[in-house]
């Protein structure tokens, strides 16, 4: 199984809700990550984590909160959005953050808008 | 941190016809650089990839070419078919740092029927 899943596929979300994206994979890997990605632009990082431990932050706003709750799932918990932050989430991982070939396997994404 | 260049931004070729895309990167260091090709809806899809102690690599009809010293490596897709026409992102990768993919900014390839 090569395969990693992302819940929701599309998410409309007031600026007053909270709502969480889920993402998993069963391939072993022991580092995920969260990606955010604008139309027509490359993926931008958000947070890596490995061994379930929060390793990179890339100044993410506290609206985000990564969770990894174990090696196979990993979760994006949203609070009090804002419009700019409609895009496509894409969660990925790898089978750790230091091999020397260390393929990343990305989810097909969640479609976030942001009213 | 790394930079990644990508051109050309956008790509139109006559189905059957060969497509390049060239990334340029600025790190020395970095030593592993996938290729991905993302479907509209889609993630992103490893198609090919390098490491640095390779100069070519070949898979049916993509191949990736590095060219270390000039620190560029670029996408050839031969015998293009409709089905290849996608988003593709060239990425530098500097292992033992946390596994930071620095991504180029994409290039989108159209194959006309």
């Amino acid at each position: 199984d090569t395969e990693v899943t992302q819940t929701p596929k599309h998410l409309v979300m007031g600026m007053t809700n909270k709502k969480s994206l889920k993402c998993e994979q069963h391939m072993g890997h022991r580092a995920m990550y969260w990606y955010k990605q604008k139309a027509k632009k490359p993926p931008e990082l958000m947070f890596v984590y490995s061994y379930e431990k929060l390793s990179i932050n890339e100044s993410v706003p506290s609206r985000f909160s990564p969770e990894c709750p174990n090696s196979s799932l990993l979760n994006l918990h949203l609070h009090a959005l804002q419009p700019e932050d409609s895009a496509l989430y894409l969660c990925a991982s790898s089978q750790d953050t230091v091999s020397s070939y260390n393929e990343q396997f990305f989810g097909p994404g969640t479609r976030l808008t942001v009213l | 941190g790394e930079n990644v260049e990508q051109h050309p931004s956008t790509l139109s070729v006559q189905e059957g016809d060969s497509a390049v895309i060239k990334c340029t990167y600025s790190d020395s260091a970095s030593n592993y650089f996938p290729w991905y090709k993302q479907e509209l809806g889609k993630g992103p899809q490893l198609i090919i990839d390098i490491r640095s102690n390779v100069g070519e690599k070949k898979d049916q009809r993509i191949a990736v070419t590095l060219n270390k010293t000039a620190k560029h490596f670029s996408l050839h897709i031969t015998e293009t078919q409709p089905e290849d026409s996608a988003v593709y992102f060239c990425a530098a990768i500097i292992f033992n740092t946390g596994n930071q993919f620095y991504f180029g900014t994409g290039t989108s390839l159209t194959v006309i029927p």
